[in-house]
């Protein structure tokens, strides 16, 4: 399966600091998600975004399709973005669009 | 709405129990995912269904057993479980057709064996 390796394994940053998340993956992909999963295990969509690039509030995202690399920027941390950043993809030409997720990026943001 | 709902969110049982998760969707998805995370792990898929139909099986051990009764329900059926198999149950689901691939996942199931 195609491979995705997600960088810093972890991160602590204090409040209002600024971040960048970095995932590259092996294989041209047909989906790209991130996701927050919070203390109680629930995955949340931050973004599909396959290529292009996507803003929502204090998050965007840029995905380099081509050269096989999504980004995730985090703005002005709050102690609420705490928990692990997982970047996900299914690869083109897969069947019903299996997931393979990182290793995911701890974050820990202090007040 | 983007909901997809879990139940129970905690569940213990022995290792001779035999148990079920639920997992449900009302978005018209016709792909739904069973994923199994360990902790500080990523999830790993387990099964996949499309249209109600059993596709992908990642090898998993017959302990473990699926169903999808209809299109917005798909049940995890649970026999003579390890201690091992102790783990988050993640359900998600994706529309597939049309070039829509987003996967929405439930709040899942934190299952412990003992």
């Amino acid at each position: 399966g195609i491979q995705v390796e997600q960088s810093p394994p972890d991160l602590i940053l204090q409040e209002g600091a600024n971040s960048t998340l970095r995932c590259n993956f092996s294989d041209s992909v047909n989906n790209l998600q991130w996701f927050h999963q919070n203390p109680w295990g629930q995955l949340i969509n931050l973004f599909y975004i396959p290529s292009g690039t996507k803003q929502n509030g204090r998050l965007s995202a840029t995905t380099v399709a081509t050269e096989r690399y999504s980004l995730l920027y985090i703005s002005s941390s709050q102690t609420t973005d705490s928990g692990v950043y997982f970047c996900a993809v299914d690869n083109r030409g897969s069947t019903l669009g299996r997931l393979y997720f990182g290793r995911g990026t701890q974050l820990t943001v202090w007040p | 709405d983007t909901e997809v709902t879990q139940t129970p969110k905690h569940l213990v049982m022995g290792m001779t129990n035999k148990k079920s998760l639920k997992c449900e969707q009302h978005m018209g998805h016709r792909a739904m995912y069973w994923y199994k995370q360990k902790a500080k792990k990523p999830p790993e898929l387990m099964f996949v269904y499309s249209y109600e139909k059993l596709s992908i099986n990642e090898s998993v051990p017959s302990r473990f057993s699926p169903e999808c009764p209809n299109s917005s329900l798909l049940n995890l059926h649970l026999h003579a479980l390890q201690p091992e198999d102790s783990a988050l149950y993640l359900c998600a689901s994706s529309q597939w057709t049309g070039g829509d691939r987003e996967q929405y996942f439930g709040p899942g199931t934190r299952l412990t064996v003992t």
